[in-house]
């Protein structure tokens, strides 16, 4: 069964302003929760991860924010821009195999 | 190599036929993923690999399914009597960590079963 939602399933932002892609989880277990960028042809890359232990994560334009108790996190793309336009994952860890969302398709317009 | 390298790129078979996928991993990566990838469904985990091994193969979706590993690198996933609901991209992937923690993919065959 899907254990990570994802949502929304697309998404559409004007250059320079805020993505939000939401996934919710089920299996407490999961101990790392990363995001995948894919572009088309391409496989997923790995974008940001995070911990539980820690309630948000910054990398540059890309940000993750964890709500333990929720069993909810987030990612934040500020200054959109069109080369964000892609494909992306969240996902669960538990053990060694990730367990990912749905995906949504994301599209930056100029 | 520089990164995983899969191959064919594209496969177009008639159903009923076999087909096998082959997966290059990055050199010294010990861990080694093959997950499906269908329009809409995200990414399903199909089979993992710790060196030769498979401790894993809970995510093959039938016994027409099935992956080898050999020498620590190459990794092969047939499929016997292709049907079209096998339609889909399969997806590589492999890790220096066995703990999964950062996959690296390749670029996937896209297979359409005819």
């Amino acid at each position: 069964q899907q254990q990570v939602k994802q949502s929304p399933q697309s998404l559409i932002v004007q250059k320079g302003g805020i993505s939000i892609i939401n996934c919710a989880y089920e299996n407490t277990a999961f101990d790392y929760f990363p995001w995948y960028q894919q572009f088309p042809g391409k496989g997923p890359a790995l974008l940001i991860a995070i911990r539980p232990d820690v309630s948000e994560k910054k990398e540059g334009r890309f940000t993750i924010s964890f709500n333990k108790s929720a069993k909810q996190f987030s990612l934040h793309i500020m200054d959109s821009q069109p080369g964000d336009s892609a494909t992306y994952f969240c996902a669960g860890l538990t053990g060694y195999a990730l367990n990912f969302g749905k995906g949504t398709s994301l599209l930056v317009t100029p | 190599g520089a990164g995983v390298s899969q191959s064919p790129s594209n496969k177009v078979t008639e159903k009923g036929k076999d087909v096998e996928l082959r997966c290059d991993p990055i050199s010294g990566h010990t861990a080694l993923y093959w997950y499906r990838q269908s329009l809409g469904q995200g990414l399903e985990f199909l089979i993992y690999f710790q060196g030769n091994s498979a401790p894993d193969k809970s995510g093959l979706p039938s016994d027409r399914f099935s992956a080898e590993r050999t020498g620590g690198s190459v990794s092969t996933l047939t499929i016997q009597r292709t049907q079209q609901e096998d339609s889909a991209v399969y997806l590589c992937a492999s890790s220096l960590s066995l703990q999964g923690e950062k996959l690296f993919f390749g670029s996937g065959t896209q297979l359409s079963v005819l």
